[in-house]
């Protein structure tokens, strides 16, 4: 299957830690990419390939993999960060065919 | 930095199409590719297909594959994405986005567009 599995919603105390996972067949081959996404606004890139967080991306942002899950934590989150979170992996056709999780909404308290 | 703008909001019948286009602003798309994400309202995203402008290489996910087209014009560093046979159910917002393609590990998104509002109705 080609699918990927998120949490629907997470909540965080402002300051804590939280972390947001990505299931799925393909990432057992493949690193996902991560996106947030803010009310109006497109998504935004906040971890690629390898656990890379692109330039300009707060160092609170990291990533990991295990076998077919993989992590989004943000740790100490802050209220701008408050968005909908979405992993992206290509699938296992071996094709650039790509498949998103139907994301994860973290609220901070 | 490259940019990535797209055209304007469209208003269209049921059973009709619509072309959108998604230009380069700043830069080329190189060797990248521009793959095209939609949003219904309050829903996830979704990824419709993609092109290699340098390649011409396309895929289609097997949902639009009848009914999306996408080009590109390398001359004006614009990518065009046309889906005909519309329906309500295509009331989106569609980003593009470009693609880096070449890691063995995993691709990614990124700069993406501003969006563009469809809106499906009678």
């Amino acid at each position: 299957s080609s699918d990927l599995t998120q949490e629907s919603a997470v909540s965080v105390a402002l300051g804590q830690t939280v972390r947001i996972t990505c299931q799925g067949d393909s990432l057992g081959t493949y690193y996902p990419s991560w996106y947030q996404q803010k009310p109006g606004q497109a998504p935004l890139l906040v971890m690629y390939d390898k656990n890379i967080r692109p330039s300009g991306i707060p160092d609170r942002f990291s990533g990991s993999k295990s076998g077919n899950t993989a992590s989004l934590t943000i740790t100490g989150a802050q209220a701008e960060d408050e968005a909908d979170y979405y992993c992206n992996s290509r699938d296992n056709s071996g094709k650039h065919l790509y498949v998103f999780g139907p994301g994860t909404k973290v609220t901070v308290l | 930095q490259v940019q990535l703008v797209q055209s304007g909001a469209e208003v269209k019948k049921p059973g009709s199409s619509v072309k959108l286009s998604c230009k380069a602003s700043g830069g080329t798309f190189s060797s990248f590719g521009v793959s095209w994400v939609r949003q219904a309202p309050g829903q996830g995203l979704e990824w419709m297909g993609g092109i290699i402008p340098m390649f011409d290489t396309k895929e289609y996910g097997q949902k639009f594959q009848d009914r999306m087209t996408i080009v590109a014009d390398e001359s004006s560093n614009t990518v065009y994405m046309e889906l005909t046979t519309l329906g309500s159910e295509d009331t989106a917002m569609y980003y593009c986005a470009r693609v880096s393609q070449w890691s063995d590990t995993g691709d990614w998104f990124d700069p993406w567009g501003q969006g563009t509002l469809v809106i499906v109705s009678s």
